[in-house]
């Protein structure tokens, strides 16, 4: 089954303890990207990677680090988790033709940062 | 600056009574707008891809029409299981996608 998955689906940690939430995804796309999700202000794309190595931020990438040292893999590295980082997080990928490329999303991530 | 405005942030229905969700939006250079379902605790489901003005597309009771400002999603008879948000995005001429944060729709029996 074609799919993107995320681990861990749920996470309470405390501030400054470092953490990786792994995304993956069996569908060969070149395009991922990792967005959170918070009330009234919608998905905010965090940074994205056009292919192996290549990687941007998005609009919101401060206190965020990511790699894409394979094609199928895109984690998401909190190096000192705070408050203001526990949302509900979303990997994404797509094909990546650099068109209006349909992005297909993951489960999701909820992270609580005490 | 590309933006996405949804409205209404929240519609109730009754079962079979018909209506539209609006999604304002402005951008350089539309490359696609796009429609998303999402259900309580899951990640957005797609739905459609409209890439041009006047281009319509319909799937079972949902159907999303675009002009060079705005789309619409028309559902028409709706059913208890179409309850979710509904999620509008937009491209631009970056490789981004830009939300707006969604109608929240109910449909009672």
């Amino acid at each position: 089954e074609a799919q993107v998955t995320q681990n861990p689906r749920y996470l309470i940690t405390v501030t400054g303890k470092k953490l990786t939430v792994t995304c993956s995804q069996n569908m060969n796309h070149e395009y991922m990207s990792w967005y959170r999700q918070d009330p009234g202000l919608g998905l905010r794309q965090i940074y994205y990677s056009m292919n192996v190595e290549v990687t941007d931020k998005g609009d919101v990438p401060e206190g965020y680090k990511v790699s894409r040292k394979e094609k199928r893999n895109f984690p998401l590295i909190l190096e000192s988790p705070s408050p203001n980082q526990t949302s509900l997080y979303f990997c994404a990928s797509s094909i990546g033709t650099g068109l209006a490329d349909t992005q297909y999303f993951g489960p999701g991530t909820r992270l609580t940062v005490l | 600056e590309d933006q996405v405005t949804q409205s209404p942030e929240a519609l109730r229905l009754q079962e079979g009574e018909s209506s539209s969700l609006n999604c304002s939006y402005t951008v350089s250079g539309l490359r696609g707008l796009f429609w998303y379902r999402q259900d309580p605790g899951k990640g957005p489901e797609f739905l459609f891809t409209l890439y041009s003005a006047g281009e319509e597309k319909e799937k079972e009771r949902l159907k999303a029409t675009l002009t060079k400002k705005e789309s619409f999603l028309h559902i028409t008879a709706p059913k208890p299981e179409d309850s979710a948000t509904y999620l509008c995005a937009v491209q631009g001429n970056t490789d981004k996608l830009i939300f707006g944060t969604g109608t929240r729709l109910q449909v009672f029996p």
